[in-house]
């Protein structure tokens, strides 16, 4: 157990659906990132936070928004996914912003039908 | 521009032998360094990083890695291989610059696979 825990770990989604993923970090740490993992391909960074304030978005689409109401809890709200979204998707957190090793929940592995 | 090279997809080793999975980096600044593995289904673990100082570094299950600033490298390795160790292991650095240039930059990873 790393101290990050995410829900569902598994999410079957159509594409006029709405859901969200969740992340909570029991470490104290002041930021916390969104990845996308998807096959042969390397880590996407999708989002950062530092102090519940969003610090990075690398250019993702509106169909994902992120959440963070306090330090602890991130979200990950979808909606009118499509099918090459499926992936999995990990959240992790840091001490700070890129300060220090990255610790990774186990992952939500959403499939878009 | 910050980059992560793994070169190799996969390694094939046999149980009890060393092993070693490769990277090489380019920052503009100096490198931090950092290993993962992720076994299946799961999120990834953090095995060891370089910041400063000696140039090998020892981590996790018996895992070390050497940096090697004028080859650019920060290349895994462990003495002898358990089955246990087949995974999938990534290699990552951010830069000491600050701002986005201090996220973590991550390779496509290499898959170990270490047979009895």
């Amino acid at each position: 157990e790393t101290g990050v825990t995410q829900t569902p770990r598994h999410l079957v989604m159509g594409m006029t659906n709405k859901k969200s993923l969740k992340c909570e970090q029991h470490l104290g740490h002041n930021a916390m990132y969104w990845y996308k993992q998807s096959a042969k391909k390397p880590l996407e960074l999708m989002f950062v936070y530092s102090l519940e304030e969003r610090v990075e978005n690398n250019s993702v689409p509106s169909r994902f928004s992120p959440e963070c109401p306090n330090s602890s809890h991130l979200f990950l709200h979808l909606h009118t996914l499509q099918p090459e979204d499926s992936a999995l998707y990990l959240c992790a957190s840091s001490p700070r912003e890129a300060l220090g090793e990255q610790f990774f929940g186990p992952g939500t592995r959403l499939t878009v039908l | 521009a910050q980059s992560v090279a793994q070169p190799e997809d996969q390694v094939n080793v046999a149980e009890g032998n060393p092993l070693t999975v490769k990277c090489t980096y380019s920052v503009s600044g100096n490198p931090y360094l950092f290993w993962y593995v992720q076994y299946p289904n799961r999120g990834l673990q953090f095995l060891l990083k370089y910041i400063t100082g000696d140039n090998l570094v020892k981590g996790s299950y018996g895992f070390e890695a050497e940096f090697n600033k004028s080859q650019t490298s920060f290349h895994l390795k462990k003495p002898s291989a358990l089955v246990s160790d087949s995974a999938l292991y990534f290699c990552a650095v951010r830069d000491d610059l600050g701002g986005s240039q201090g996220n973590l930059i991550f390779g496509k990873g290499t898959k170990l696979s270490v047979k009895p």
